[in-house]
């Protein structure tokens, strides 16, 4: 069965530093997707990346990239250049293989990030 | 930039009352999902729906639930029977396709359903 498990329930960086939020995940499947959601005090989703499993170059947009390290099962998301927009609950998420007609998303159960001014 | 919309932002409810919950998904987009959040926890998969049937369901997604897409735009989830442990935050998303890179799931702004 799929997982995906996010070890970190609450960090703190200053701003305008880095900081890595740690996914983990398992899987069985050799295809499978791998995203980073934003959810602010708000509740909506906002999507930031995303990795697929046969991509051989990490994924980057803008100020966040995917430290995918595919043998140890983990796609780590490094936000750099800290913001204070950028306290929030910060989701992994993993999608089964693609030739399946679902696409559903497994989450992990969250990272608060606390931007400290 | 087209977006998936939900209604209403808030709907509270008695117990054994039934809901329905709206969204309206992107005009081009192929799959729909309903997810569920209870407070502080993560988002849950509940349903998913292609071809005007249902792909694939969680074990949460009982007979109490129910999903439609009425008029080719709309797509509604329905709780015949409220319960107290269905006070949660219901994500509406789409998808376009399945091929290529349009894998991004375009999530809604949520409905937060309150059952008193």
């Amino acid at each position: 069965a799929q997982k995906i498990t996010q070890t970190q329930p609450g960090m703190f960086v200053q701003e305008k530093e880095a900081v890595t939020l740690d996914c983990t995940y398992d899987t069985s499947d050799q295809s499978y997707g791998l995203f980073w959601y934003k959810q602010p005090s708000s509740g909506e989703m906002i999507f930031l990346i995303y990795q697929g499993s046969y991509d051989e170059q990490n994924a980057t947009e803008g100020r966040y990239s995917l430290n995918f390290q595919k043998a140890r099962k983990s796609a780590n998301l490094v936000i750099s250049a800290s913001q204070l927009g950028d306290s929030a609950m910060y989701f992994c998420a993993m999608r089964e293989a693609v030739s399946s007609n679902t696409g559903k998303l497994i989450f992990g159960q969250g990272t608060t990030l606390q931007v400290k001014p | 930039e087209p977006e998936v919309t939900q209604t209403p932002s808030h709907q509270v409810t008695q117990m054994g009352q039934e809901v329905i919950l709206r969204c309206v998904p992107i005009s081009n987009h192929l799959y729909f999902y309903w997810y569920r959040q209870i407070l502080g926890q993560k988002v849950e998969f509940l349903v998913s729906f292609y071809n005007n049937e249902i792909s694939e369901k969680s074990e949460i997604f009982d007979d109490q639930f129910s999903v439609e897409r009425p008029d080719g735009s709309n797509f509604t989830l329905k709780i015949r029977s409220t319960k107290l442990e269905d006070s949660a935050m219901y994500f509406c998303a789409s998808r376009r396709d399945r091929l290529g890179r349009d894998y991004e799931q375009y999530f809604g702004p949520g409905t937060r359903l309150t059952v008193t």
